[in-house]
């Protein structure tokens, strides 16, 4: 158990329908990442939230948003639907590090996912 | 920019047989490098990893070295178990840069028969 918890796990939807992807971090863990892993794309980088702040954007999509909350979990959303955005989208989470140690070597650690399923 | 090139899958070998899986880099500065492993239906586990030249991550049976001349980092398994079959994945992260994304190779898929 990696400490991250994704919900939720299985979704099936329609096109041009919208949903929300939710992610806990792992306890202490200030940074999310969002990748989406479909068969012919491999994992690609979505974004990353650092503390609430949006830190790093990959390849996103405009239909697709996301946020960090002071509790620090964060949900992505995911809208105007279409069938290629059928997917396994991963959360992750990383270690914040401490002022003068390097207690972060750069490991990232998962969630088990939501499979989303555009019909 | 960085990036993971690893061997294409599917790799299929008899349990008990030597595995090699390729991962090269190219990376700007001095990143850490990661082997993560997908079992079926699960999430992404970190398998090994190691954060500078000639450090050695094991773990399971699994070993690579951070070969800097080489730009590579290669997984290798002496003796593998059916319970091995997975996905698994390279990945690098800019060491000069903490809390940044891994970037990923593809992905090789291991299936192991007995």
């Amino acid at each position: 158990d990696s400490g991250v918890t994704q919900t939720p796990k299985h979704l099936i939807t329609a096109t041009g329908q919208r949903v929300t992807l939710r992610c806990s971090p792992r306890s202490g863990d200030l940074s999310v990442y969002w990748y989406q892993q479909s068969l012919d794309q491999g994992l690609q980088f979505l974004i990353q939230y650092y503390n609430g702040e949006e830190r790093a954007k990959g390849n996103i999509l405009e239909r697709f948003s996301a946020q960090q909350f002071p509790d620090l979990h964060s949900e992505l959303n995911l809208s105007s639907l279409e069938l290629g955005d059928s997917a396994l989208y991963f959360c992750a989470s990383s270690p914040t590090p401490f002022r003068g140690r390097a207690v972060n070597t750069g490991e990232l650690f998962f969630g088990e996912g939501s499979r989303l399923t555009v019909l | 920019g960085n990036s993971v090139t690893q061997m294409e899958g599917p790799v299929t070998l008899s349990e008990e047989a030597f595995l090699t899986i390729n991962c090269t880099y190219t990376a700007t500065g001095y990143p850490s490098l990661f082997w993560y492993v997908q079992y079926p239906g699960e999430g992404l586990q970190l398998l090994l990893k190691a954060t500078k030249a000639d450090d050695k991550g094991s773990n399971k049976g699994f070993e690579a070295t951070y070969r800097k001349e080489t730009t590579s980092f290669h997984l290798e398994k002496g003796s593998v178990q059916v319970s091995d079959s997975a996905v698994y994945f390279c990945a690098l992260s800019d060491q000069g840069r903490r809390n940044t994304p891994l970037v990923f190779g593809k992905g090789t898929r291991l299936s192991v028969i007995a």
